[in-house]
């Protein structure tokens, strides 16, 4: 079983719906990543998440410590969002990835 | 800044073959990071150098694997010989507190 586990894996929606994309994992992390990959191969971090929630425009991220999971929202869903988002935890200074789930918004 | 800067952008080259992969920094970022994605595996965090040091190369597949940081402005990673199952995008990221910032990556495909 792999350290970090993300569902879907997949997930094809139509333009304006709300998306959600969870991330589990299994050890203990100082905190944790969510990192968007466009078609084009570019990796962009856009939430650190030690607590709590965090808001940044239309995409939303949350963390529950004691249970170990993360989920990353996107409100309002563009064709743009399509992409590959990865969750990754920290541990030490290192990143643990889970595999990544592939998003696609139809307009 | 220019963010990470890689070179090159994609490399095709003969099984056998060494192949060096060129990583520059964002400036002022003390952490640098090499990581490995394959369709099979997703993405793997391979060294990872503080303040030019290796800190952490357990991710290195092998022996063939080496990687340098000779400075805070420029790092290397080395495969020699090369084999087909290297074939993979590889990053390079530079941290500066808690956010990492990835370069555009190196597409290696070795025959």
């Amino acid at each position: 079983k792999n350290e970090v586990e993300q569902s879907p894996q997949n997930l094809t929606a139509q333009e304006g719906e709300f998306i959600t994309i969870n991330c589990s994992y299994s050890v203990g992390i100082s905190a944790l990543h969510w990192l968007q990959q466009h078609p084009g191969g570019g990796i962009v971090s856009l939430f650190m998440l030690s607590s709590g929630k965090k808001k940044h425009g239309r995409l939303i991220a949350t963390i529950n410590i004691q249970e170990k999971h993360s989920s990353l929202h996107i409100t309002a869903s563009h064709p743009r969002d399509s992409a590959v988002y990865i969750c990754a935890v920290r541990r030490a200074q290192k990143l643990v990835f889970g595999q990544g789930t592939r998003l696609t918004i139809n307009p | 800044d220019a963010g990470v800067i890689q070179s090159p952008r994609h490399e095709v080259t003969e099984m056998g073959q060494e192949v060096t992969l060129r990583c520059k920094p964002i400036s002022g970022h003390n952490s640098l990071f090499w990581y490995r994605q394959t369709m099979m595996r997703g993405l793997e965090l391979l060294i990872y150098f503080n303040n030019n040091v290796p800190i952490d190369d357990s991710g290195m597949p092998e022996d063939r694997f080496s990687a340098k940081m000779p400075n805070a402005s420029f790092s290397t990673l080395k495969i020699q010989p090369s084999e087909p199952r290297d074939s993979a995008v590889y990053f390079c990221a530079s941290r500066l507190e808690e956010t990492q910032y990835f370069g555009p990556g190196t597409r290696l495909l070795v025959l």
